[in-house]
């Protein structure tokens, strides 16, 4: 199956600085992606769909100038936390669609993000 | 009322076990319905897509019914390493993809 990585995989921070997690499709294009959150035993969340070369679609209730969306390229998109503060502890996923069955989605390992 | 709801257990079984979970949903409209399994602090991955007719894939099967708006998955002779929070997944049509907060299964030797 196609392949996403995320890096940082682990990131700790303290209040109010950015943290940006970066998603790349390691063997594949994908014009979208999606950016998901979890919360411990909670089920993810859709935050935003990221698609190449326009903006970002937010959902319903997710701040766009506190999660900022680029996707500049068919491989890579990034989500930049910005002025984190401990509730935005979360583990944080990336996903794209596969080429075959658009339906299906691939995600990336997940980035945990830890607010001090 | 939830969109997806599953039991979130945890389901504790020994080896060898035949253990079975429900999800169901509320939106009619959903057109493609899957499972995911996810280990502790990783990523989800696909177990199996989820068909009308019903599927089955070695020891799991997984079935859909749209009447009552539930899908279930069945395992089989449980390993060990089915220990995992198994989400219950559909897609609403376009890129609108629910997921369910999980049922978890410990497998016990």
């Amino acid at each position: 199956g196609a392949v996403v990585s995320q890096h940082p995989s682990r990131v700790i921070c303290k209040s109010g600085t950015s943290v940006k997690i970066e998603c790349r499709s390691l063997d594949f294009q994908a014009t979208t992606m999606f950016w998901y959150r979890q919360f411990p035993k909670k089920s993810l969340m859709l935050m935003a769909t990221s698609n190449e070369g326009s903006k970002a679609t937010y959902e319903q209730g997710v701040e766009k100038d506190k999660f900022l969306i680029n996707h500049a390229s068919l491989t890579l998109s990034t989500l930049t936390v910005t002025s984190a503060h401990p509730e935005d502890s979360s583990f944080y996923i990336c996903s794209a669609p596969g080429l075959a069955d658009y339906n299906e989605q691939f995600f990336g390992p997940g980035t945990r993000l830890t607010v001090l | 009322r939830k969109e997806v709801e599953q039991d979130p257990g945890p389901f504790n079984v020994p080896e060898g076990a035949t253990v079975a979970f429900n999800c169901t949903y509320s939106n009619s409209a959903s057109q493609s319905f899957f499972w995911y399994r996810q280990d502790c602090r990783k990523e989800p991955k696909l177990l199996m897509s989820v068909y009308s007719s019903g599927n089955e894939d070695g020891r799991f099967t997984a079935q859909l019914n749209r009447a009552s708006q539930y899908i279930s998955l069945l395992i089989r002779d449980s390993k060990l390493s089915d220990s995992a929070t198994y989400l219950c997944v559909l897609n609403t049509g376009g890129f609108k993809t629910i997921f369910g907060a999980g049922t978890r299964l410990f497998v016990k030797a």
